[in-house]
């Protein structure tokens, strides 16, 4: 059972380069999401996905962009990459309104320098 | 206004007792979802228990309860018979409607739980 996968699991990026986190889920759920999680500030949303064609913006989007590429693919790109953007990277994903599990990525740790 | 709230500083528990962990929550939905999550050093997040806005009865996977107190907008996490491998970050998180058939996910700041031997 794949669940939500996402890659890669760890990256270095320097200052300025750009990068692209993919996450795809094989239980064809409606909704997708990409959090942040930073010590201290628990999970904040970057972006979500209510639905396929559709994005919109979380709590932190600044420095972000998404793309749902399909029903089953969310990507989360950094255009160029700063050091406040070191983060562990999480996607989720979840039925619609009447779902209650919310299934989760096992996440991807990435460092700017 | 923050959605979900989680105040407690680090908890700490005997080995085998009970722990209570608090969260409130905030929303105008009358149809929402209530999760907790665990986080352990690995890194992951693993679901533990799920409320509903509409369930009569107050949620319970095993070990673990959800303390459900709708009037006051609570719902605290129980764990009986604490265990060592218990220790991790635990996360409150809603999800709310935002349009149609779809909902969002917000999750709280967590409380760091330490099971003493």
């Amino acid at each position: 059972n794949a669940g939500v996968t996402q890659t890669p699991k760890f990256q270095v990026l320097k200052t300025g380069q750009s990068m692209t986190l993919q996450c795809a889920q094989d239980m064809n759920h409606n909704s997708m999401y990409w959090y942040r999680q930073d010590p201290g500030m628990g999970l904040r949303l970057i972006y979500y996905s209510a639905s396929e064609g559709t994005t919109d913006k979380g709590e932190v989007p600044n420095g972000y962009n998404v793309s749902r590429l399909n029903k089953r693919e969310f990507s989360l790109r950094l255009e160029s990459a700063a050091p406040s953007q070191t983060s562990v990277y999480f996607c989720a994903s979840s039925l619609d309104i009447s779902g209650n599990t919310i299934y989760f990525g096992e996440g991807s740790w990435l460092t700017v320098v | 206004a923050q959605k979900i709230t989680q105040t407690q500083p680090g908890m700490f528990v005997q080995e085998k007792e009970a722990v209570t962990l608090d969260c409130t929550y905030d929303t105008s939905d009358p149809s929402y979802g209530l999760f907790w999550y665990k986080q352990p050093s690995s890194g992951e997040m693993i679901f533990l228990i799920y409320q509903g806005s509409y369930d009569q009865q107050n949620a319970t996977e095993g070990r673990y309860s959800l303390n459900f107190q709708k009037a006051r907008k609570s719902a605290n996490l129980v764990i009986s018979a604490s265990q060592l491998g218990d220790s991790a970050m635990y996360f409150c998180a809603m999800r709310e409607r935002v349009t149609g058939a779809n909902s969002k996910l917000t999750f709280g700041k967590g409380i760091t739980l330490s099971v003493r031997p």
